[in-house]
């Protein structure tokens, strides 16, 4: 599959708990970023990298959220000490900067229950 | 920041008839312009986009035409069909943005046999 990829694909937690994400994007893409989506709504931005820098970070990402993406392919996502408010999907997207190309390519997401 | 509104929230269309679902953005700098489609429990999926120095571009049974003097957009579907039931999102982006999208809330579009 050469599709950007996400694991896991649920995670159900406790409120308090830590929780890590992962995404694989598509292999040539140097941007990459997280977005969080709740029931009815459409995606949020959240972070963006490109290459291994994170270039922006939005007022939505508390610092209890952290973001990283060490050799510039696969990113993590982290939670510390999770509220039931962090509960919903975590999206992944990649795109390739070349040419004023911005096409993004969005993963499966990570559904976050915090109980 | 932009802001980017849909309207309406949900539309039902017979089989066969023409769907249209508009959006509006704020940002006069914004230039690229996708649709995404999220079927229930799935990524959302590009289905087309359209950037800034069209006005109109088509792929089969879809298209999007942008105003840009009165800043909204709206996406076309032709000959529908109960596959595309789902809930499409517009956004958009700026070349200042970092091509980060800035989404609409979504319409639910059914399609009924």
């Amino acid at each position: 599959d050469t599709g950007v990829s996400q694991n896991p694909r649920h995670k159900i937690t406790k409120r308090g708990q830590n929780v890590t994400f992962r995404c694989d994007p598509i292999s040539e893409h140097n941007r990459l970023y997280w977005y969080r989506q709740t029931l009815g709504q459409g995606p949020e931005f959240l972070t963006y990298f490109q290459n291994e820098a994170q270039l922006e970070k939005s007022r939505l990402l508390s610092d209890r959220f952290s973001a990283e993406r060490p050799k510039g392919s696969f990113s993590t996502l982290e939670i510390q000490r999770t509220e039931q408010g962090d509960s919903a999907m975590y999206l992944c997207a990649s795109s390739l900067l070349a040419g004023g190309e911005n096409e993004q390519f969005f993963g499966p997401g990570t559904r976050l229950t915090v109980l | 920041g932009e802001n980017v509104e849909q309207h309406p929230s949900t539309l039902s269309v017979q089989e066969g008839d023409s769907a249209v679902i508009k959006c509006t953005y704020s940002d006069s700098a914004s230039n690229y312009f996708p649709w995404y489609k999220q079927e229930l429990g799935k990524r959302p999926q590009l289905i087309i986009d359209i950037r800034s120095n069209v006005g109109e571009k088509k792929d089969q049974r879809i298209a999007v035409t942008l105003n840009k003097t009165a800043k909204h957009f709206s996406l076309h579907i032709t000959e529908t069909q109960p596959e595309d039931s789902a809930v499409y999102f517009c956004a958009a982006t700026s070349p200042g943005a970092n091509s980060k999208l800035t989404f609409g809330k979504g319409i639910t579009l059914s399609v009924r046999p």
